[in-house]
Parts: structure tokens; sequence; C-alpha cells
């Protein structure tokens, strides 16, 4: 069972336009969200992250965007840049009984954008 | 760069062989984590620790068990490869076991 899903694996823009990301959940105890960057033969960095008590953080290009209703996120990325280009994953950790911050990720979008 | 460092890059083995990737941490943060990426399915969580000698198991855990004797180092090992267990395998570790992870550059294995 997918607690955290993004149901996109791929995306494609142009340089200068607005890459937007998805990603829903459907743990109600997740509290904690986060957003990171993949390049091939590394590993993941860490990009940018939301606390449920907020619903919108931003930092430079990077904006997201968390609906706890809809228990939906999104990542947007403006202007988009090639350098962007990555695999995006994004990720949920909820408190519950012991805070290990465990984290759980979602399946990951391919993000490509064309000069 | 962050302190993180995972051994080896690269490994290839034959099924029913044991095999043990090391992490290795400078930072002196407390909790450390293995996950394995494939496609279609993310990274996912095998096993994790909370401090020397306190682990406990993720959500793919079978088949893989784990050892941190050190703050600093934390074992995975494959008791008997399988070839389902080819993937990339990344170790993160996070101070406070809250909010980010820092990963390491991940292990290749091909289980032939």
């Amino acid at each position: 069972d997918q607690q955290v899903k993004q149901n996109s694996p791929s995306l494609s823009v142009q340089e200068g336009r607005i890459s937007i990301l998805n990603c829903d959940y459907t743990n109600s105890m997740f509290d904690y969200f986060l957003w990171y960057k993949k390049y091939p033969a590394e590993g993941p960095t860490f990009l940018i992250s939301i606390s449920s008590i907020k619903d919108k953080n931003e930092d430079g290009r990077f904006t997201v965007f968390l609906n706890k209703s809809a228990k939906h996120l999104s990542l947007h990325i403006v202007p988009s840049q090639p350098g962007d280009s990555a695999v995006y994953f994004c990720a949920a950790s909820g408190r519950g009984s012991s805070n290990t911050g465990k984290l759980i990720f979602g399946q990951g979008t391919t993000l490509q954008v064309k000069p | 760069d962050a302190g993180i460092t995972q051994s080896p890059r690269h490994k290839v083995t034959e099924t029913g062989t044991p095999v043990t990737l090391r992490c290795h941490q400078t930072e002196n943060h407390r909790y450390m984590y293995w996950y394995r990426q494939d496609p279609g399915h993310g990274l996912r969580l095998i096993h994790y620790s909370y401090g020397v000698k306190d682990t406990d198991k993720g959500e793919v855990s079978d088949g893989y068990s784990v050892s941190r004797s050190k703050t600093e180092d934390f074992l995975l090992t494959l008791e008997s490869a399988t070839s389902s267990q080819t993937s990339v395998y990344f170790c993160a570790i996070s101070e406070s076991g809250e909010h980010g992870y820092t990963f390491g550059s991940g292990t290749r294995l091909t289980v032939v």
C-alpha cells in the first residue's frame, strides 16, 4: 500500500516556464513533507520542506504548496532551468509514537527541462 | 563533503552469497537509515538505527540484517543474495530524527 504517491512518472517543460510536480498521500498522521532532487549516480539531496501547520513554503524559485484536506502537495519551479532536470521525490513523515524520523517516499517524477 | 560515505560503490555478486554494504559517517548523527531505490517504487526503507545497537525494521526488511556497533558505522547485510535484491542502496543520516536526511552516493548492487 503506497502511502505517498507521485502519479506522474515524467514531466517535460520548456526552459523559463513553470514546472509543477504533484504528490498525494493517504496517511493523515503525516505532518511534515519534503522534496528531494536526485541526479544520476548521486544520492538524493534535500530541496524544500513544509510543515502541516503551513500551506505554503517558498525558497527562491521553489515553492511547495500543501492542501491537507485533499492530502495533496505540489512543488512549483519558476522559472525552470535545464539544470533542474532530475528525478524529484516527495517524502512524508509523521510523529506517531516513535519520533525516529522515518521518511516515506513516493515513486519519483523525472523532470526534463528543455532549452 | 556531507560526511557520509558508502562502500563499495559498485558490486556484482552471485546468488546465494552473503554481501555486506557499509555506511560511514563523520557527522556524529544519531539516526541512520538504509533505503533501496527501484524503478516504479521510489525509495523504500529497509532498516534504520536510532543509536548504537538500536535498530528496527523498515517496510522491506526481509532478507536483510543490519548492525551498528559504533555511531559512525551502519552495516547492511544480505544474508544470501537473491536476484530480487539487485538494486541501488542508499544510506542516509539525520541528526535529530526530524526533518531532512543527508544521503550517501549509493551502492549499485547486482546479483547474478
